[in-house]
C-alpha cells in the first residue's frame, strides 16, 4: 500500500522565520510530487510541483526532492500569518492518481 | 490551471435519500477524480471518473453506493445513494492533465 507520511503538527513558527515541512513516501516508483495548501473550510490549492531531484523555487516557496531517500520538503521563507494553513504532501505514480499525506498544520505567530 | 465548480456547495439531507453532486471544469482535462474529506482528516480517493466508461473505484467504495458519470471531458457527477449519517463529509472533485486541481467542495450533512 502506497503511503505518504507527514507530521500532523501543529508546527509553530514566528513571523519572518523559515517554515520547514517534511514528507516521506513509500513507493519508489513515484514520479510526481506536489504540495497543496488548504485553509480551514476551503479546498486544497496547488502551490508547488516537483518532478526531479533537487530544489525548485517559486517566490517564497522552495520544494526539495530526494528520491534516493524518498523525501520531499517544502520551505517557506519569511513566513507570514497568511501562510497559516494545513500543507498536504501528495505523491503520484502514473495516470495522475495521487496519494495524499495527512497534512501538516502550520501556525505563523505574529 | 483549470477552474472547477461544484454544485451544490452544501446540502442537508435525510437518511435514505440520494444526492447528486455536479462537477464542471472550464477546460478539457484528461482525468477527473472524486474524493471525500472528513473533518480534520486528509483526502480519501473514492474513484476515478472515466470518460465514456465505468468509473474505477478504490477499495471500500462501490458503484451501487457512489455511482459516477462522466459524459465528456469537462463534466462529471457523483451520486451518494441511500445516505446515512456516516456519509456526512466534504466531497471534492478534481481535474488533472499533469497537475491536479480541486473544486470548492460540497459539504454534505445527513440527518
Amino acid at each position: 500500500q502506497k503511503e505518504v507520511e507527514q507530521n500532523s503538527g501543529p508546527l509553530s513558527v514566528p513571523e519572518g522565520a523559515i517554515a520547514s515541512l517534511n514528507c516521506t513516501y513509500s513507493d519508489r516508483g513515484s514520479q510526481s510530487f506536489f504540495w497543496y495548501r488548504q485553509y480551514s473550510g476551503k479546498s486544497p490549492e496547488l502551490i508547488m510541483s516537483i518532478y526531479s531531484n533537487g530544489d525548485k523555487e517559486d517566490g517564497r516557496f522552495t520544494a526539495q526532492l530526494n528520491k534516493a531517500s524518498q523525501y520531499v520538503s517544502l520551505l517557506i521563507r519569511d513566513s507570514q500569518p497568511s501562510d497559516s494553513a494545513t500543507y498536504l504532501c501528495a505523491v503520484a505514480g502514473g495516470y495522475q492518481k495521487v496519494t495524499f499525506g495527512i497534512g501538516t498544520k502550520l501556525q505563523v505567530i505574529p | 490551471s483549470a477552474v472547477i465548480s461544484q454544485k451544490p456547495s452544501r446540502d442537508i439531507c435525510q437518511r435514505g435519500t440520494s444526492l447528486t453532486i455536479q462537477c464542471q471544469v472550464d477546460s478539457q482535462v484528461t482525468m477527473m477524480f472524486w474524493y471525500r474529506q472528513q473533518p480534520g482528516q486528509s483526502l480519501t480517493l473514492i474513484a476515478t471518473a472515466n470518460q465514456g466508461s465505468e468509473a474505477t473505484y478504490e477499495s471500500g467504495f462501490v458503484i451501487d453506493k457512489f455511482p459516477i458519470s462522466r459524459p465528456n471531458l469537462t463534466f462529471s457527477t457523483l451520486t451518494v445513494s441511500n445516505m446515512s449519517p456516516e456519509d456526512s463529509s466534504i466531497y471534492l472533485c478534481s481535474g488533472a492533465n499533469n497537475e491536479q486541481f480541486f473544486g470548492p467542495g460540497t459539504r454534505l450533512t445527513v440527518l
